[in-house]
């Protein structure tokens, strides 16, 4: 499965858009992009995942670039409650051997 | 409601015992698996099954080891073998066919070692 690469940590103000980049480039035309995100001490939260189109869900928006090399999370009014470490992943969904490589993430800290 | 419960929340265990930690789920999903997570870093895959009666090595399976004898249940012993074993660890579930595999999380158990 291709390896992601993410900024270490990110800071956002209350009310504003949050945009977490993931980076990639060796990411072949079967792997899917997944996002999940961890509060602290808790277990990871799924949010939302892609192929080729951009993908909306009550959480989040999932942009995809026309190369795949790239993607970027967007948390359209960030509250407080956002704080979190967010996952990059990128995978190829088979039936069985549907392991997640979960790499450091990117700590998001949304504040007032 | 569905879900994945880990038991103990908490765990003290000194040097040189076996711990098992518990994972039940009631989401009939297929396949679970266990992570370890420490301080400042990412999940690693431990172990992880697709059926019952089956199982596979993650990255990190040495000194820790697993059963799947029921498809709701997939217990995670700590054996004294495990160098280092204080950290946080995961168990999750997903399912397999007719979907796209999202793993659903528990909410995780704290070993430490004294």
């Amino acid at each position: 499965d291709a390896k992601t690469t993410q900024p270490p940590s990110m800071d956002c103000a209350e009310g504003r858009a949050a945009n977490l980049p993931c980076n990639h480039s060796t990411i072949s035309g079967n792997e899917y992009v997944y996002w999940y995100r961890q509060i602290h001490s808790q277990g990871p939260q799924y949010i939302i995942h892609g192929l080729k189109n951009n993908e909306t869900n009550e959480m989040a928006s999932l942009i995809i670039t026309e190369d795949r090399k790239s993607s970027t999370l967007i948390l359209p009014h960030a509250t407080l409650r956002d704080t979190a470490v967010y996952y990059c992943i990128v995978r190829v969904f088979r039936e069985y051997g549907n392991k997640l490589v979960f790499g450091a993430g990117t700590i998001l800290r949304v504040k007032s | 409601d569905g879900g994945i419960t880990q038991s103990p929340k908490y765990l003290f265990r000194k040097e040189g015992q076996n711990v098992t930690l518990s994972c039940e789920q009631n989401l009939n999903h297929d396949a679970m698996y266990w992570y370890r997570q420490d301080p400042g870093q990412g999940l690693r895959l431990i172990y992880y099954s697709q059926i019952v009666n089956d199982f596979q090595k993650g990255d990190i399976a040495e000194g820790y080891s697993v059963s799947r004898e029921k498809k709701e249940s997939f217990p995670l012993t700590v054996t004294s073998a495990q160098k280092n074993p204080t950290a946080f660890y995961l168990c999750a579930s997903s399912q397999t066919s007719g979907s796209y595999g999202e793993l659903f999380f528990g909410e995780g158990s704290r070993l430490t070692v004294l």
